[in-house]
Parts: structure tokens; sequence; C-alpha cells
């Protein structure tokens, strides 16, 4: 089945701190890839959205500046969160899919715990 | 706006037992339906999918689920439960197609399984 996968999984570091988390499709061209935030014991709240090559679309009251998203390849999305603040620590989810085809479902990668000291 | 309403935080049966998560949807358009599982610290993984066709889905790991249209449900099933389902449930809605595929969730319903 269709693999996608996030790194790091974990991440510790110090406020102030830039963090980029990567997510690969591995084995399908990943039109169109997501980033979702999970907050304890919550649903998944999307972020953004980005197609290949293009800017990403931000979800409303998500700041572009502050989670920066890169999707340059159709098998790689980045987002860096910058200068990160302990308000930034969350589980960070990103899925993709193709467009290729109907219906086709997003895939998820297993997230990257994000702790800002 | 869609929307999705996942009614139990919590369930909880004992191993063996029937199993029925309940979702709720609203969508103005025909809704593409999902649940995903995610075990604790985990990603998501897609257990089952509907768009159209035969209102009752099989999925992986024994799961099915049934879409009611006049009831704006997609409650998922299990005749039994295993130890290893234990885990967190997601429904989900969104666009099928070719669209970009946006999804919204439900709150999930945490399962936890009795020996």
């Amino acid at each position: 089945g269709a693999v996608v996968s996030q790194h790091p999984s974990r991440v510790i570091c110090k406020s102030g701190t830039s963090v980029k988390i990567e997510c690969r499709s591995l084995d399908f061209q990943a039109t169109t890839m997501f980033w979702y935030r999970q907050f304890p014991k919550q649903s998944l709240m999307l972020m953004a959205t980005s197609n290949e090559g293009s800017k990403a679309t931000y979800e409303q009251g998500v700041e572009k500046d502050k989670f920066l998203i890169n999707h340059a390849s159709l098998t790689l999305s980045t987002l860096t969160v910058t200068s990160a603040h302990p308000e930034d620590s969350s589980f960070y989810i990103c899925s993709a899919k193709t467009n290729r085809g109907y219906n086709q479902p997003q895939h998820f990668g297993d997230g990257t715990r994000l702790s800002i000291l | 706006a869609q929307s999705v309403t996942q009614p139990d935080i919590h369930i909880t049966v004992s191993e063996g037992a029937s199993l029925e998560l309940r979702c709720n949807y609203s969508y103005g358009a025909t809704p593409y339906l999902f649940w995903y599982v995610q075990s604790p610290g985990q990603g998501l993984q897609l257990l089952l999918k509907y768009f159209s066709g035969d209102t009752l889905v099989q999925g992986i790991k024994g799961f099915e689920a049934e879409f009611k249209r006049s009831q704006s449900s997609f409650n998922l099933r299990k005749p039994s439960v295993h130890w290893s389902d234990a885990a967190e449930y997601f429904c989900a809605v969104g666009a099928g197609g070719t669209s970009y595929g946006k999804l919204t969730f439900g709150q999930g319903t945490i399962l936890t399984v009795h020996p």
C-alpha cells in the first residue's frame, strides 16, 4: 500500500530554534500534501494544503510566516516551524495523496512530536 | 460548511464483543467518507472509505461501515473485537473526484478493550 514517511519522529529543542519536518511519499507521486496539527486528546486540525510546485494554501488562523511549507517535488514536502516557542509544541502530522484517478484517499505519516523548551 | 460528529468520546468493550462506532456528517454534496485509526503517538491508518456504490463497505482488519444517507451516518462496525483494536478512531468527510480532497475530521472515539 501507499507509504508516507515523516521525519523526524520526535524533536526537542530550545525556544527560538527553527525546526524542519520532512514528509515523503515513498511509492507514489504526491500531487497534494497536507499538514495537520493535533493537540492532546483532540482531533486533527488542518494547517495547510500544498500542491507540488505551488504556494501552500493556509487555513484561517494559521500564520504562514510561522509555518513555512515547501512542496518542491512530487515526493517531498517540508514544514518549517520558524522561531519556535513553547506554544508551538504539538504533534504534527502530514498526509499525501495523488490526484491521478478518482477518489484517492490521503495517506498519513507517523507524525512528529515537537517539544519546545 | 462540512462537519463530522462522533458522539462517543470513549467506548469500552470486552474482547470478543461486537463494536459500533457512530459517525454523523454534514456535507452539501455527495460525501466522500473515511474511517481512520490512530495508535498512540502515531499517524493515521486508513480503515475504509466510501464514495458511491454499495452502501456497506468492507475495510481492513475485519471492519465494515454502512453509509445511510437518510440518517447522514457512516457508522463503523466489527463483529468481534480484538485487544489489538484498542486505539483512537476518526471519521472524516471530504470531496471526492479529483479535487484536492480537503478532509474534515470528527473529534475521535477512543476504544478501550478489556480482556
